[in-house]
């Protein structure tokens, strides 16, 4: 079946530092996938999405690019603002299960001024 | 930004007991969800609702899990006999019948079971 593996958190980070959290999956066919965040007190919100392989993704100064070739859809982002502290979480979906996500665990984001 | 509300934010229940969990999906999205996690596990998908029926569940949802649309702005999760194991959080989500992926979620209702 469809798996979503982040890299272990929390991750903090000091203001204008480089973010890279690590996602990797494992999906029959050809997934689409996604980053989610959220902010405390919120619900999870769509950061960005990209629906087949070598498609980059990007919002907020966020980006991601699916990798078919090492199954992969890293979240960078060059420099984190305090106002970035959240969980992210990556996900994917496939097929026509419409959305049906597999998310992974999260990564808890935490930047210090 | 229109947004997918639930209530209540916390809800407190004895094992056993029966509990409803609601949200209001935003008004013109035609796919509705529930997902839930378990403290310190993923978000699980449970169920996806579409023109009144169930689209597809998980192995998760069985017979005591009920979904329900009553009254074309609500939409409810029901736990008829609920279990330890059911105490987690429980997202709503909806989207609309095109761009379907990008799911809108509310903030979620923590059901402790105890």
């Amino acid at each position: 079946g469809n798996s979503v593996t982040q890299m272990e958190g929390p991750v903090t980070l000091s203001e204008e530092a480089f973010l890279t959290i690590n996602c990797t999956y494992t999906a029959t066919g050809y997934p689409s996938l996604f980053w989610y965040v959220q902010y405390p007190g919120e619900g999870l919100q769509l950061l960005l999405k990209a629906t087949k392989a070598d498609d980059k993704g990007s919002n907020k100064g966020f980006e991601a690019t699916y990798r078919k070739e090492t199954t992969s859809f890293h979240l960078e982002k060059g420099s984190v603002q305090v106002s970035d502290s959240a969980v992210y979480f990556c996900a994917l979906s496939g097929g026509t299960s419409y959305g049906k996500l597999t998310f992974g665990q999260g990564t808890i984001l935490t930047v210090h001024p | 930004e229109p947004e997918v509300t639930q209530t209540p934010s916390h809800q407190v229940t004895q094992m056993g007991q029966e509990v409803i969990l609601r949200c209001v999906p935003i008004s013109n999205h035609l796919y509705f969800y529930w997902y839930r996690q378990i403290l310190g596990q993923k978000v699980e998908f449970l169920v996806s609702f579409y023109n009144n029926e169930i689209s597809e569940k998980s192995e998760i949802f069985d017979d005591q899990f009920s979904v329900e649309r009553p009254d074309g702005s609500n939409f409810t999760l029901k736990i008829r006999s609920t279990k330890l194991e059911d105490s987690a959080m429980y997202f709503c989500a909806s989207s609309e019948i095109t761009g379907y992926e990008k799911l809108f979620f509310g903030s979620g209702t923590q059901l402790s079971v105890l």
